[in-house]
């Protein structure tokens, strides 16, 4: 059972559309991180979010924090091709501190 | 700085056979990760070490042995192979443990036949 859920699992769309991937849990998380992956790479960190309700904008990149800090979402406004890839977000809970639980990811593929 | 370097890059086993993968990173990271990444699985931590000398089990150490001798290094052992153990595997080291980045590898692409 994985312990946080990613949806969609795959999206494809158009370059200049809007998109948004959620992560959700039923676990309380104290901090959520958001990362992207490219092919033959490992992740590499966007964001880390760390209070309940907070939202963090990174140029087209909208993250928000669930309130009760079971959930999280990326949106991206205007996608482009370059913003390609697997996102990936992966959350701390108070028990497990050192360790980081990843979601499934989303496997994003913007068209040109 | 090369970051977190990962050796080798590519490998094919037989069933049972043993290997031994390493990681070296250059930012005097305390803390030090191996995951493993299996399509639709996302990441899974195998072990992970909190400094030298020091090792912890993660969500999937069965089959798996960690050496972290030096602060730099973080060796991950497969003693006997399985088909199981097919996937990508990625270290990780961050400077401490908690709501820290973590920096991870290229990842090393195991086949295990």
């Amino acid at each position: 059972t994985q312990l946080l859920e990613q949806s969609p699992q795959f999206l494809s769309i158009q370059e200049g559309e809007n998109l948004t991937v959620y992560c959700n849990s039923s676990s309380v998380f104290s901090s959520l991180q958001w990362y992207r992956q490219e092919p033959g790479e490992g992740p590499v960190l966007l964001v880390t979010v760390v209070t309940g309700g907070e939202v963090k904008k990174l140029k087209r990149l909208t993250f928000q924090f669930g309130d009760a800090r079971k959930d999280s979402s990326l949106h991206i406004t205007a996608a482009q091709t370059g913003d390609t890839g697997l996102y990936l977000c992966a959350g701390r809970t108070s028990g497990s501190a050192r360790q980081l639980t990843f979601g499934s990811g989303t496997q994003l593929t913007v068209l040109p | 700085n090369a970051g977190v370097t990962q050796t080798p890059k590519f490998r094919v086993l037989k069933t049972g056979q043993s290997m031994t993968l390493l990681c070296a990173q250059d930012m005097n990271h305390e803390y030090m990760y191996w995951y493993r990444q299996d399509p639709g699985m996302g990441l899974r931590l195998i072990h992970y070490s909190v400094g030298e000398g020091t090792t912890a089990k993660g969500e999937v150490p069965d089959g798996y042995n960690v050496s972290r001798l030096k602060k730099q290094n973080f060796l991950l052992g497969l003693e006997s192979a399985a088909p199981s153990q097919t996937s990508v595997y990625f270290c990780a080291s961050s400077y401490s443990g908690t709501q820290e980045t973590q920096y991870f590898g290229p990842g090393t692409r195991l086949l295990v036949l």
